[in-house]
């Protein structure tokens, strides 16, 4: 089976670092990606680790380690716009893909 | 790329009413998935499908749900009859889903159901 668990809300200043943890349980698995979704609106990509390390893409970076099953999104230089849910997910065998319950960030003035 | 299509964008139906769903991928496109969410379950993985074959729908909740995709540029999700609990927002993505990428999946802006 497969599962993964991160945090249900973090809250975070503006400017400020957050990080936001995952830990899985998938079969046969290819890597973890992260998504964001904002109120009303539809996930969107943000990233995505096949291999150990980190993966920095502007202000967010993603970190994976197979071996402890676990990875993290990092966001810096936070704005109130990062105001989102943010959503880890483990691909697998035949490319299925299963999200994780989401992390409800806010970002404070 | 108009991205992925969805439609309609909201549903109100009355309980015991079929409801389909549909869906457009991005062309070119080999992965297709439908999601559901909801505050109390959060997003589920309902049925996925790869160059237009269903891979796995044992996210699908019951018999009164089923989704075909009879080629590349389009799917759809039926539920039939439908009950309040259905009541969610109905997410279709497509994938390029080539093997050694990213596997980034690209959704539509939903379809809100409320089952009355």
């Amino acid at each position: 089976g497969q599962s993964l668990e991160q945090p249900s809300e973090v809250t975070a200043v503006e400017g400020a670092i957050v990080q936001i943890n995952c830990t899985y349980q998938t079969s046969g698995f290819y890597g973890l990606s992260w998504y964001q979704q904002h109120d009303g609106g539809a996930p969107t990509f943000l990233s995505y680790n096949a291999l150990d390390g980190l993966e920095e893409t502007g202000r967010f970076s993603s970190f994976l380690s197979r071996s402890d099953s676990y990875g993290y999104l990092l966001l810096q230089e936070l704005q109130m716009k990062d105001s989102a849910s943010y959503f880890c997910a483990g691909t697998g065998g035949g490319f299925k893909t299963i999200f994780g319950a989401g992390t409800r960030l806010f970002v404070k003035a | 790329d108009a991205g992925v299509i969805q439609s309609p964008r909201h549903e109100v139906t009355e309980m015991g009413q079929e409801v389909t769903l549909r869906c457009k991928p991005i062309s070119g496109h080999n992965s297709l998935f439908w999601y559901r969410q909801t505050m109390m379950r959060g997003l589920e993985l309902l049925i996925y499908f790869n160059n237009n074959v269903p891979i796995d729908d044992s996210g699908m909740p019951e018999d009164r749900f089923s989704a075909k995709m009879p080629n590349a540029s389009f799917s759809t999700l039926k539920i039939q009859p439908s009950e309040p609990r259905d009541s969610a927002v109905y997410f279709c993505a497509s994938s390029p889903s080539r093997t050694g990428g990213s596997y980034e999946q690209y959704f539509g802006p939903g379809t809100r159901l409320t089952v009355t």
